[in-house]
């Protein structure tokens, strides 16, 4: 069983949906999660980070971690084309420990 | 300030033949990683280094060697390419370890295409 398990998808959503995606982990030790964003044939790029339990929004994006059932959660409000990409959730439990990424879900957003 | 920048973009080799990978960034960051992206796999860790002159193995360092001579660049070098070092190759690079804050977090490059036929 992988430390992280992400669904690849692809999922695909109309312009204007909400859109979430999902991470479980098996980890206790994780305590900080992140999403990154990555483009195709492009590096992947920090969206939100979050430590340990709660929620976190930043414009149409929300992310929510729930320690007690290792699963954390980002929200897509009003999705956009631009949205489009591949979403990898990473977590790592402090300091020198390696961060964990999930493969990514793929996500295409229809005009 | 162009962050952390990779040569080359993509290459092709021939089993046994040797390569490195360059990896830069302007930040000033003291950690720095390169990682291995494979469909099916996510990212794993190669090797990494905390500091100039420093390297350490990550998850998945066999068949790689690294180098940190200048605080500013990371080398990546494949001694006898294998085909099963295809692969798409990103490094990154962090002020600090993860503890807390978003300043820790990792600055990918935009990654180095690799096959090895």
């Amino acid at each position: 069983q992988k430390e992280v398990e992400q669904d690849p998808g692809p999922l695909s959503v109309p312009e204007g949906a909400i859109v979430s995606l999902n991470c479980t982990y098996s980890n206790s030790a994780f305590q900080y999660f992140m999403w990154y964003r990555q483009y195709s044939r492009k590096g992947p790029e920090l969206l939100m980070y979050t430590y340990s339990s709660g929620n976190k929004e930043d414009g149409r994006f929300t992310a929510q971690v729930d320690k007690s059932s290792k699963y954390i959660s980002l929200f897509i409000r009003d999705s956009q084309p631009s949205d489009s990409a591949t979403y990898l959730c990473a977590m790592n439990s402090g300091g020198y420990q390696k961060v964990t990424f999930g493969i990514g879900t793929k996500l295409q957003v229809i005009p | 300030n162009a962050g952390v920048t990779q040569t080359p973009k993509f290459r092709v080799l021939k089993t046994g033949q040797s390569m490195t990978l360059l990896c830069a960034q302007d930040m000033n960051h003291e950690y720095m990683y390169w990682y291995r992206q494979d469909p099916g796999m996510g990212l794993r860790l190669i090797h990494y280094s905390v500091g100039e002159g420093t390297t350490a193995k990550g998850e998945v360092p066999d068949g790689y060697n690294v180098s940190r001579l200048k605080k500013q660049n990371f080398l990546l070098g494949l001694e006898s390419a294998a085909p099963s070092q295809t692969s798409v190759y990103f490094c990154a690079s962090s002020y600090e370890p993860l503890s807390g804050g978003t300043e820790d977090t990792q600055y990918f490059g935009p990654g180095t295409r690799l096959t090895v036929l």
